[in-house]
């Protein structure tokens, strides 16, 4: 069984549709979460990270943690076609020097104009 | 932001050869960098921790006379895959760690395509 489980689609919304982005694990010594927006042939650029459980929002992102039942999510509100990439999320145990990042396989998201 | 370059983008090469991909911390200084292999379509895989100053941590299964991961100073750190065959072929992304408050970000480079023909 992998540690992180992401659905890797493909996905494809209409521009405006709410997209919902979802990982589960298993290591519940995971206490860092993160969402990664990746570019095709490009390295990822992390989007949002949230510690512990709990919902964080920046703009039309919103990030949830719900550790008890081991389950993350990303949510975009109001999708642009340049919201399409690949959305990894990634979790680690702690967030000082040297943790290693464990990723999801990638949910591919393509937003329609 | 931070920003993190990797060199070259994309590289050729025969069965047999070595090459180098370098990693490099453009604007900040990085103790800890990380190697990382993408198959297409599949996650990040980490190949290994790298420390500057002392030998690379490789994850299980990653053979490190294979993948040779030097870490010289703290913006620069180099992996150099040995008598590369056509299954060495991927994405290889590196890392630089941040330092910052709670959270130390990992700041990713751009890539480097290996095509080993």
């Amino acid at each position: 069984q992998k540690e992180v489980e992401q659905d890797p689609g493909p996905l494809s919304v209409p521009e405006g549709a709410i997209v919902s982005l979802n990982c589960t694990y298993s290591n519940s010594a995971f206490q860092y979460f993160m969402w990664y927006r990746q570019y095709s042939r490009k390295g990822p650029e992390l989007l949002m990270y949230t510690y512990s459980s709990g919902n964080k929002e920046d703009g039309r992102f919103t990030a949830q943690v719900d550790k008890s039942s081991k389950y993350i999510s990303l949510f975009i509100r109001d999708s642009q076609p340049s919201d399409s990439a690949t959305y990894l999320c990634a979790m680690s145990a702690r967030g000082t020097s040297g943790s290693r990042l464990t990723f999801g396989e990638g949910t591919q998201l393509t937003v329609n104009p | 932001g931070a920003v993190v370059s990797q060199h070259p983008s994309w590289v050729i090469c025969k069965s047999g050869t070595s090459v180098k991909i370098e990693c490099r911390s453009l604007d900040f200084q990085a103790t800890t960098m990380f190697w990382y292999r993408q198959f297409p379509k599949q996650s990040l895989m980490l190949m290994a921790t790298s420390n500057e100053g002392s030998k690379a941590t490789y994850e299980q299964g990653v053979e490190k006379d294979k993948f040779l991961i030097n870490h010289a100073s703290l913006t620069l750190s180099t992996l150099t895959v040995t008598s590369a065959h056509p299954e060495d072929s991927s994405f290889y992304i590196c890392s630089a760690e941040g330092t910052g408050g709670t959270y130390n970000e990992q700041f990713f480079g751009p890539g480097t395509r290996l095509t080993v023909l």
